[in-house]
């Protein structure tokens, strides 16, 4: 199994420019999400999906948009860039019964640079 | 709302040092508490949990009290190694979806 994936890996925009982020699970997980990571900040969530076809808000959804067409892939988009969304961008998933664990599985991440 | 709190890093230490991080939060009900950890260039990974007061969660000579009286969850090990260093990440997952909260993070950098 690959796990989680992520693409790109690294990324350099310009103000208003537009972007998707791709997230790739190989392990059926129904329930993705989407976190951005801020310097001294924690990880902020910005978007959920609790399986295909079904997405919804978390914490920070300003400037984002999700779809979740299949039960694989969940891709982030950003349409016009804002030097505000410069972070990392990290992707995880969890099957719908992991006992009392709830544990996630994380991608690697994408470094996003917004000038 | 719910909210995680950890100290600060840089935490730099000699190999074999002891060390801990300190982790408070703050939740309604009774929350699942995680520690996880990143180390460099990776994503996160689950490094050890516990789901009610006085469970000791471990793993990999780390370990955690989840301490409702001072709702707290302290992460220890004994004798750290150099590839101990790495970020690791207080977490809480409140009632909805198994989303989490997670604190700041704490850079851990061990030297030989």
């Amino acid at each position: 199994n690959a796990g989680v994936t992520q693409t790109p890996k690294f990324r350099i925009l310009k103000i208003g420019q537009s972007m998707t982020l791709q997230c790739t699970q190989d392990m059926n997980h129904n329930y993705m999400y989407w976190y951005r990571q801020d310097p001294g900040m924690g990880l902020k969530l910005i978007y959920y999906s609790v399986g295909a076809g079904i997405t919804d808000k978390g914490e920070v959804p300003n400037g984002y948009n999700v779809s979740r067409s299949t039960t694989e892939d969940f891709p982030l988009r950003l349409e016009l860039a804002a030097p505000s969304q410069t972070s990392v961008y990290f992707c995880a998933s969890r099957p719908t019964t992991s006992g009392d664990t709830y544990e996630q599985y994380f991608g690697p991440g994408t470094r996003l640079t917004v000038t | 709302g719910n909210s995680v709190t950890q100290m600060e890093g840089p935490v730099t230490l000699s190999e074999e040092a002891f060390l801990t991080i300190n982790c408070t939060y703050t939740a309604t009900g009774y929350p699942s508490l995680f520690w996880y950890v990143q180390y460099p260039g990776e994503g996160l990974q689950l490094l050890l949990k516990a789901t009610k007061a006085d469970d000791k969660g471990s793993n990999k000579g780390f370990e955690a009290t989840y301490r409702k009286e001072t709702t707290s969850f302290h992460l220890e090990k004994g004798s750290v190694q150099v590839s101990d260093s790495a970020v690791y990440f207080c977490a809480l997952r409140g009632n909805s979806w198994g989303k989490l909260q997670f604190g700041a993070g704490t850079q851990v950098v061990v030297t030989p």
